[in-house]
């Protein structure tokens, strides 16, 4: 079975700094996907940013980056410069073959609450 | 422009009372998906479909039902609503069904069964 953990149920940054959440995994499969997703208030689910599991660099989207260490099993999300409009709910997923089927279902992590403070 | 939509975007009903939410995509995805999101759990699958008449369960699928006769449409049905099925509901597509692919996910659909 596939699981998502994510540690941290609420993180605080000053605007403009630096910020790291956590995500590891469990899978035993050797394919797989691993996905960061944004809630703001408003609800909606926006995609931020993909790193496969035969990816060897680190996928990176203008300030949204993937520390990927496949031998920890972690995909941390580093937001560079951050900005008030960061603040949000983060959910880490994974996608991978449903253990004896065929649902390549994203699996979630309970999720962050990031608050940025000015 | 791309997206999935679902409607209602809010409901509040009575226990018992049938309902649908309907969901569409214009991006002829092959695979699309409904999840709930509740404090504390995450989002979790509740059906799912590879391809047109091609539908399965997720992790949480009773007092659900779908279907999917057009590519386009993937409606989740609740034959008799009880308050645990209050949540926040997300319709999600993707091009394939493998890992590579992005779900794209509609606005929601915040539902209250009292």
């Amino acid at each position: 079975a596939q699981k998502i953990t994510q540690t941290q149920p609420g993180m605080f940054v000053q605007e403009k700094e630096a910020v790291t959440l956590d995500c590891t995994y469990d899978t035993s499969d050797q394919s797989y996907g691993l996905f960061w997703y944004k809630q703001p208030s408003s609800g909606e689910m926006i995609f931020l940013i993909y790193q496969g599991s035969y990816d060897e660099q680190n996928a990176t989207e203008g300030r949204y980056s993937l520390n990927f260490q496949k031998a920890r099993k972690s995909a941390n999300l580093v937001i560079s410069a951050s900005q008030l409009g960061d603040s949000a709910m983060y959910f880490c997923a994974m996608r991978g073959r449903y253990s004896g089927g065929s649902n390549y279902k994203l699996t979630f992590g309970k999720g962050t609450l990031l608050t940025v403070n000015p | 422009e791309a997206q999935v939509t679902q409607n209602p975007r809010y409901l509040i009903t009575v226990t018992g009372k049938k309902l649908t939410v309907t969901c569409s995509q214009n991006m002829n995805h092959e695979y699309m998906s409904w999840y709930r999101q509740d404090p504390g759990l995450g989002l979790r699958q509740i059906y799912y479909s590879m391809n047109v008449e091609v539908t399965d369960k997720g992790d949480v699928p009773e007092g659900y039902k779908v279907s999917r006769k057009e590519k386009r449409n993937f409606p989740l049905i609740l034959e008799s609503p009880s308050p645990n099925q209050t949540s926040l509901y997300f319709c999600a597509s993707s091009l394939r069904p493998v890992s590579v692919y992005e779900q794209y996910f509609g606005p929601g659909t915040r539902l209250t069964v009292t």
